[in-house]
């Protein structure tokens, strides 16, 4: 069935370092992937997206890298900071209705100053 | 208010209980969606409005009703629930058109414990 899921439910870094956050997606129609942060008592909050037709998109100390070949995607953000605890989650989208996000489970960061 | 508020942001209710969860969006959004989020699950699309009409109801029991007067307000009514009902319930908008960005803006959402 289609679904999008998270390699690593948790991940701890240091203040300063880079992080990775990993996603699989297994909807080969998929063509339009986001991935949210959401803080403790707050609702889910965009950080990036990025289209099928693209392999790399960087923001504001966050990059996302699409590998259609493996179903793929990861959130890198450099320098990461304590503000950046929160729980990141990654959606996709295949198109046809194009207001109809999957979500995978979702990754618990934990930045240690 | 800007984005999409909730209300309330807490609610405790029995299993006999009826009562209703408020969404509302400031966006000039025309879509708007129910989601539950239980611990150690994905979010779960409940409901989708478009243009005021729903068009996906992914097989929720009959004790959620959604309601949506227009496309600004979204209402979750909540009857004889159970406690594994007990969760987040967030609310999101959208603008759906063709080729533009597929973000969905959430509102913070509201704890619902069911006793």
């Amino acid at each position: 069935g289609e679904s999008v899921g998270l390699h690593l439910p948790t991940l701890s870094v240091q203040e300063g370092d880079n992080s990775i956050i990993n996603c699989a997606y297994s909807n080969s129609a998929s063509d339009y992937f986001i991935w949210y942060k959401q803080e403790s008592g707050k609702g889910p909050q965009f950080i990036i997206d990025i289209r099928s037709n693209m392999d790399k998109r960087q923001g504001q100390r966050v990059t996302v890298l699409l590998n259609k070949t493996v179903k793929h995607l990861s959130l890198q953000i450099a320098a990461t900071q304590p503000g950046d605890s929160a729980v990141y989650f990654c959606a996709e989208n295949s198109g046809g209705s194009n207001y109809k996000l999957t979500f995978g489970k979702g990754t618990l960061l934990t930045v240690n100053p | 208010e800007t984005g999409v508020t909730q209300t309330p942001r807490h609610l405790v209710m029995g299993m006999t209980n009826k009562k209703s969860l408020k969404c509302e969006q400031h966006l000039g959004h025309n879509a708007m969606y129910w989601y539950k989020q239980s611990a150690k699950k994905p979010l779960e699309l409940m409901f989708v409005y478009n243009f005021k009409e729903q068009t996906e109801n992914n097989s929720v029991p009959s004790r959620f009703s959604p309601e949506c007067p227009n496309s600004s307000h979204l209402f979750l009514h909540l009857h004889t629930l159970q406690p594994e009902d007990s969760a987040l319930y967030l609310c999101a908008s959208s603008q759906v058109q063709g080729g533009g960005s597929r973000e969905q803006y959430f509102g913070p959402g509201t704890r619902l414990t069911v006793t």
